[in-house]
């Protein structure tokens, strides 16, 4: 089953950290941009960072830059997403969803929240 | 960066209705622009990619049109699985993506 599947999520005071996972099945990862994108409770789509089929090429949106690192095992078909110094507003549901349709998110996992809370 | 924007925010509307959401791009994206549906609880799903091909699996009744920087979804005769909220996006540079800030269609 083609599928992408998020864990790591929780609750975490300000300024820790946290990986965020991204299990891949039915498909072949390594052919594939891959990306986080995170949601605010009641908010819209925020896109968050995007990795090149074999990592060589990162991006990020301003705010998460510094703090936030997207990476990939293509042995293992994971995706991470490691969040260091977490602030309140990066509390959201964070989705990992691949880059298929001449970079258009054809796939969607079922997210995983994080909230950043004392 | 590239800012996107919707119009309108909300929508009330009936089955059978022809709806029409706007989005606008702060520069040209070409054609590099998606629409995606999202119900409460849910991931979003593709609906349309390249601001006029329809993501397989996607009923006939979703369109999209536009380039440069205005673009339409539209959704031809609206159907009770239809309720839900509509983005766009705009992918032109893998070095920054962004999303509009949502329409939401909700009964009239």
């Amino acid at each position: 089953e083609v599928q992408l599947v998020e864990s790591g999520g929780g609750l975490v005071q300000p300024g820790a950290s946290l990986r965020l996972s991204c299990a891949v099945s039915g498909f072949s990862f390594d052919s594939y941009w891959m990306s986080w994108v995170r949601q605010a409770p009641g908010e819209g789509l925020e896109w968050v960072a995007n990795i090149k089929q074999d990592g060589s090429e990162k991006f990020y949106m301003d705010s998460v830059k510094g703090r936030f690192t997207i990476s990939r095992d293509n042995a293992e078909n994971s995706l991470y997403l490691q969040m260091s110094s977490l602030r309140a507003e990066d509390t959201a549901f964070y989705y990992c969803a691949r880059g298929g349709k001449l970079g258009a998110f054809d796939l969607w996992g079922q997210g995983t929240m994080v909230t950043v809370s004392s | 960066d590239i800012q996107m924007t919707q119009s309108p925010s909300t929508l009330s509307a009936s089955v059978g209705d022809r709806v029409i959401i706007t989005c606008r791009a702060s520069q040209s994206i070409s054609s590099w622009l998606a629409w995606y549906q999202q119900k409460p609880g849910k991931a979003p799903k593709l609906l349309i990619y390249k601001a006029s091909s329809l993501e397989s699996g996607v009923p006939a009744r979703f369109s999209g049109s536009g380039s440069g920087t205005e673009f339409t979804l539209t959704i031809s005769s609206l159907q009770p699985d239809d309720f839900a909220t509509y983005y766009c996006q705009q992918y032109k540079s893998y070095s920054t993506f962004s999303f509009g800030p949502g329409t939401k269609v909700d009964i009239k």
